[in-house]
């Protein structure tokens, strides 16, 4: 069975703070990949990134970076300098080989204040 | 360039009625297609996924069905609505394998009062 916990519900953050949003996840899979979307007040989603299972090297887009950690099944994401446009609900997601769309996490919203 | 338009962005729909929620996709073809549903403060459920054309798999029983009588037409019915059916809808699509990202729609808000 796959699982995807973001245990933080809703965080709050001073515009120019970092901020850690956390993503745990569970796969019998040795292949899986792993997602990061944004879905700022207007609703849509927005694709952030996709990294595979195989590669753990941490990535850097921005303001944004990524910690994938095999050993304790997490990918994290950080914002550093927050700002007000930030303010969005992330959602992290698996998707495996046994399965044919992605599995969603609850979501973590961030409100960055001015 | 591809897009997806989905419609209607909001509905409110008394207990016991019908519904039809349509997606399309242009741009792409024989892409793979989803409904996802957010309830109110949680995450995205998947309801269906279509990999062509009347192939829709159902991932959750409940009264929804779904239909994809075109290729890039993706559409979400209901012959009696809950109240429980109230979320966010959204409309998704991704060429290739299930490895690939999701592009979505802008969501359908449905009330069922």
């Amino acid at each position: 069975a796959q699982k995807v916990t973001q245990a933080q519900t809703e965080i709050s953050v001073v515009e120019k703070e970092d901020v850690t949003l956390d993503c745990v996840y569970e796969t019998r899979d040795t292949t899986y990949y792993l997602f990061w979307y944004k879905q700022p007040p207007s609703g849509e989603l927005v694709f952030l990134i996709r990294r595979n299972s195989f590669d753990e090297q941490n990535e850097i887009s921005g303001r944004y970076s990524w910690n994938f950690q095999k050993s304790t099944s997490s990918f994290n994401f950080t914002i550093t300098a927050s700002q007000v446009v930030d303010s969005a609900v992330y959602f992290c997601a698996l998707s495996s080989t046994g399965r044919r769309a992605l599995t969603f996490g609850s979501g973590t919203r961030l409100q960055v204040q001015p | 360039s591809q897009t997806i338009h989905q419609w209607p962005a909001t509905l409110v729909q008394p207990v016991g009625s019908p519904l039809s929620l349509e997606c399309t996709v242009e741009g792409t073809s024989n892409p793979n297609l989803y409904w996802y549903r957010q309830a109110a403060g949680r995450g995205l459920q998947l309801l269906f996924y279509s990999i062509g054309i009347d192939q829709i798999s159902s991932e959750v029983p409940q009264n929804l069905s779904a239909s994809r009588p075109q290729d890039r037409q993706f559409i979400l019915s209901s012959k009696k609505l809950l109240l429980s059916d109230s979320g966010f809808y959204l409309c998704a699509w991704s060429v290739g394998s299930s490895f690939e990202k999701l592009f979505f729609g802008s969501g359908t808000q449905l009330s069922v009062l």
